[in-house]
């Protein structure tokens, strides 16, 4: 069993759909990633968090740390959000990042 | 400011050749790190360095070498191609530890070895 499991792997909707993407790990953690990966193959960071919520325009990112869960949600989705969506964690006995495999979203106009 | 930039974009090597992937980055940082990334897998750490003249092992190092002789650049060498390296190669850099801070990403490099 994978530390990281991200669900779904893959998720199709349409614009302007609520979208959620969901991360769960089975390791203690300090701190967890959001990263998206354009279709073109660059990767950004989009969160880093260890507790709580962070807002950034229409992205949304929780952790729920006592039951090793985040969430990704974006509002009002847009065809330009299709991509990857990774989710990596630090341990907190190794400072290197456990990846997901991703979900691939694509939202259709 | 460039970012990180990797090159080449693309190769197709055959079994046995030898060739170095090259990455830089003008942010000043630290940390950099090889990653490869394969079909239906999480991003895999190959070699890592937390500055220059100090590099260590990741999750996949055999059959890759690396050396950090300046704080910009640092270059992944494969030293006998397999087949098995076939993958996309991404390089990334953090001004601290890569799970501490956000990381910053080449574009990649995909190359297969027939």
């Amino acid at each position: 069993k994978n530390e990281v499991e991200q669900s779904p792997q893959n998720l199709t909707a349409q614009e302007g759909e609520f979208i959620t993407i969901n991360c769960s790990y089975s390791v203690g953690i300090s701190a967890l990633h959001w990263l998206q990966q354009h279709p073109g193959g660059g990767i950004v960071s989009l969160f880093m968090l260890s507790s709580g919520k962070k807002k950034h325009g229409r992205l949304i990112a929780t952790i729920n740390i006592q039951e090793k869960h985040s969430s990704l949600h974006i509002t009002a989705s847009h065809p330009r959000d299709s991509a990857v969506y990774i989710c990596a964690v630090r341990g907190d006995s190794n400072y290197q990042l456990i990846w997901g495999a991703g979900t691939k979203l694509i939202i259709k106009p | 400011n460039a970012g990180v930039t990797q090159t080449p974009k693309f190769q197709v090597l055959k079994t046995g050749q030898s060739m170095t992937l090259q990455c830089a980055q003008d942010m000043n940082h630290e940390y950099m790190s090889w990653y490869r990334q394969d079909p239906g897998m999480g991003l895999r750490l190959i070699h890592y360095s937390v500055g220059a003249g100090i590099t260590d092992q990741g999750e996949v190092p055999n059959g890759y070498n690396v050396s950090r002789s300046t704080t910009e650049d640092f270059p992944l060498r494969l030293l006998s191609a397999a087949p098995s390296q076939t993958s996309v190669y991404f390089c990334a850099s953090s001004f601290g530890l890569a799970g501490y801070n956000e990381q910053f990403f080449g574009p990649g490099t995909r190359l297969t070895v027939l």
